[in-house]
């Protein structure tokens, strides 16, 4: 199946500082890909699209100057985590779709990031 | 508004039995529903992947069934194994669009040895 990675796997930073978060399509090419993040005990809630060539798409809720999306290429996402604080700790996934049997879209997700804020 | 909602919550029981989790959402517009697994501090592993036009898809001991008009599905676990446990989550796509999911709420398993 198709894979994909994020990278780091785990970041711990100071309270004030910048963290990014990449996240890559290996072996397909994404025009679309999603970010997602989950507190503990809790499930994913999705944050936004991130779409090549054009701005991401924010869920209600979620603060765009904070979280910036760059969808550099076909195969990359970034999530900067901007100012961050010890409320923004959390696991970070990220998550491509790609074609499965027919005409069905599955999506591929990545092991996720562990960012911890001190 | 799509809310998806598993049940139960929890549940542990003894090795060997079958089990049924169940995932239900409020739209029945959608395009997907994907069934997950996740270990303690891991991303996600996918299970089974139904597409909106199938009522079912079978992979070793686990079979997930899809009933779009009642807006649920399920996941039935055979002859669960203390590998088994783990978080199970399932997530819809909107039938136009592009293709976020949705995720439920999740049921953490435990199978007792």
């Amino acid at each position: 199946g198709a894979v994909v990675s994020q990278h780091p796997s785990w970041v711990i930073c100071k309270s004030g500082t910048s963290v990014k978060i990449e996240c890559r399509s290996l072996d397909f090419q994404a025009t679309t890909m999603f970010w997602y993040r989950q507190f503990p005990k809790q499930s994913l809630m999705l944050m936004a699209t991130s779409n090549e060539g054009s701005k991401a798409t924010y869920e209600q809720g979620v603060e765009k100057d904070k979280f910036l999306i760059n969808h550099a290429s076909l195969t990359l996402s970034t999530l900067t985590v901007t100012s961050a604080h010890p409320e923004d700790s959390s696991f970070y996934i990220c998550s491509a779709p790609t074609p499965g049997s027919g005409t069905s879209y599955e999506q591929y997700f990545g092991p996720g990031t562990r960012l911890t804020v001190t | 508004k799509q809310e998806v909602t598993q049940i139960p919550a929890a549940l542990s029981v003894p090795e060997g039995e079958n089990l049924v989790l169940n995932c239900s959402f409020t739209d029945s517009a959608i395009y997907n529903l994907q069934w997950f697994r996740q270990d303690p501090g891991k991303g996600l592993t996918s299970l089974l992947l139904i597409q909106s036009s199938q009522r079912e898809q079978t992979s070793g001991r686990l079979n997930a069934s899809l009933d779009k008009s009642s807006g649920r599905s399920t996941l039935y676990i055979a002859a669960s194994q203390p590998g088994d446990s783990a978080t199970y989550l399932c997530a819809v796509s909107r039938l136009s669009g592009t293709y976020k999911y949705i995720f439920g709420t999740g049921t953490r398993l435990k199978v007792l040895a």
